[in-house]
């Protein structure tokens, strides 16, 4: 069956560098999304990778292996508004292609 | 542009009552879905519409109906209220299938607490 994985929490300091991982296990493969949600809100896109490599988008990027069938977002330069939820989701063959959620990881940054 | 927008914002009912969520989006955007979310929990994918007329059954459809008059609006109907049903409720658009370079626009979310 499909699944993806992801930690649950990550805490970091202020500043600093932290890397969000994620494995997944799908039917056929047609990209790994990235999005933001923080408490109460909805969630926000932040980046899509269909390639093996690293996509870079200010001071967020997002790797992909489809090899390994794993990807990361790597979050520089962490700033406390940066706490938040993050989840990695792909669209998947046997759910009609569409898309399918992990449980996200909980991004606790202290001062 | 207002984006994706949801009503109501909060909703309490009883077990066996039905209510609508209203979802509307003026991107003109032909794909639309709707998710719930439980606490630590993934979004899951309730129902989706590929355009005005077309729509089909997510992960998890049971006690859910959906119907897609038009462009701009995707209302979600729950038929007889149970308390499994008690989550967040996510309207979504998008230009173009989900997981792919075009992003999902959200709605603020539906807080649904049925007692």
């Amino acid at each position: 069956g499909q699944s993806l994985e992801q930690p649950s929490e990550v805490t970091a300091v202020e500043g600093a560098i932290v890397q969000i991982n994620c494995t997944y296990q799908t039917s056929g493969f047609y990209g790994l999304s990235w999005y933001q949600q923080h408490d109460g809100g909805a969630p926000t896109f932040l980046s899509y990778n269909a390639l093996d490599g690293l996509e870079e988008t200010g001071r967020f990027s997002s790797f992909l292996s489809r090899s390994d069938s794993y990807g990361y977002l790597l979050l520089q330069e962490l700033q406390m508004k940066d706490s938040a939820s993050y989840f990695c989701a792909v669209r998947d063959q046997d759910s009609n292609y569409q898309l399918i959620w992990g449980a996200g990881t909980k991004l606790i940054i202290k001062p | 542009n207002a984006g994706v927008t949801q009503t109501p914002k909060f909703q309490v009912l009883k077990t066996g009552q039905s209510m609508t969520l209203q979802c509307a989006q003026d991107m003109n955007h032909e794909y639309m879905s709707w998710y719930r979310q439980d606490p630590g929990m993934g979004l899951r994918l309730i129902h989706y519409s590929v355009g005005a007329g077309i729509t089909d059954q997510g992960e998890v459809p049971n006690g859910y109906n959906v119907s897609r008059s038009t462009t701009e609006d995707f209302p979600l109907r729950l038929l007889s209220a149970a308390p499994s049903q008690t989550s967040v409720y996510f309207c979504a658009s998008s230009y173009s299938n989900p997981g792919g370079p075009s992003p999902q626009y959200f709605g603020p979310g539906t807080r649904l607490t049925v007692l």
